[in-house]
């Protein structure tokens, strides 16, 4: 069953914008991780928030983490072309590298 | 950070014929492995863990008679899809992890079955 549930689906920004998205899980966690994917591709780690974190920086992302609210935003400010991919969250409920349950992801376009 | 491959990176193959897809962990020993599957425009479901030396664990739903998983060593996984049939046509991507360190994941096969 999918633990994460991301906010848009879908989002077309224009280069230099910022990008948010958002994600909402359902059970608790022991951290939680967004990933980058290209087109047919495999997937990028692009940041990881534990459950007593609430947020981190990472160059130009910036992840929140609200447990109370069991969400997390993934900020990327002044997109670029490049940035254009599909973006997952995926929960960890127990740590350890533990299993990792996907939501269904965003598909981000930044438009030159 | 750390490197996993999958090889192939593409098959295509006829209805009823089986396909194995290795998973290796390049520069570091994985105690344990994932196998997702993503159908397109989707997310990735998990459909085993896999520890070393041990059977693996499949996720409610997966057939273990039909993907068969071996972890034989610390740096390798395989993944066999038994008499594979169109709708297994799927993006296949492992992951390997060690408790030291971060999980990390191969840059996928793409199944195509006729």
């Amino acid at each position: 069953s999918q633990q994460g549930e991301e906010d848009p689906q879908a989002l077309s920004i224009q280069e230099g914008e910022n990008a948010t998205m958002n994600c909402s899980y359902k059970t608790s966690i022991n951290n939680l991780q967004w990933y980058r994917q290209n087109s047919g591709r495999g997937l990028v780690h692009l940041i990881l928030i534990r459950s007593n974190e609430r947020e981190k920086h990472s160059g130009r992302l910036r992840v929140t983490l609200d447990t109370s609210k069991k969400s997390s935003s993934l900020l990327i400010t002044a997109s670029r072309a490049a940035d254009t991919a599909s973006y997952f969250c995926a929960t960890d409920v127990t740590g350890a590298n533990s299993k990792l349950t996907f939501g269904k992801g965003i598909t981000l376009s930044v438009r030159p | 950070g750390a490197v996993v491959s999958q090889h192939p990176s593409r098959v295509i193959c006829k209805s009823g014929t089986s396909v194995k897809i290795e998973c290796r962990s390049l520069d570091f020993q994985a105690t344990t492995m994932f196998w997702y599957r993503q159908f397109p425009k989707q997310s990735l479901m998990l459909m085993a863990t896999s520890n070393e030396g041990s059977k693996a664990t499949y996720e409610q739903g997966v057939e273990k008679d039909k993907f068969l998983i071996n972890h034989a060593s610390l740096t390798l996984s395989t993944l066999t899809v038994t008499s594979a049939h169109p709708e297994d046509s799927s993006f296949y991507i492992c992951s390997a992890s060690d408790p030291r360190i971060s999980q990390f994941f191969g840059p996928g096969t793409r199944l195509t079955v006729l």
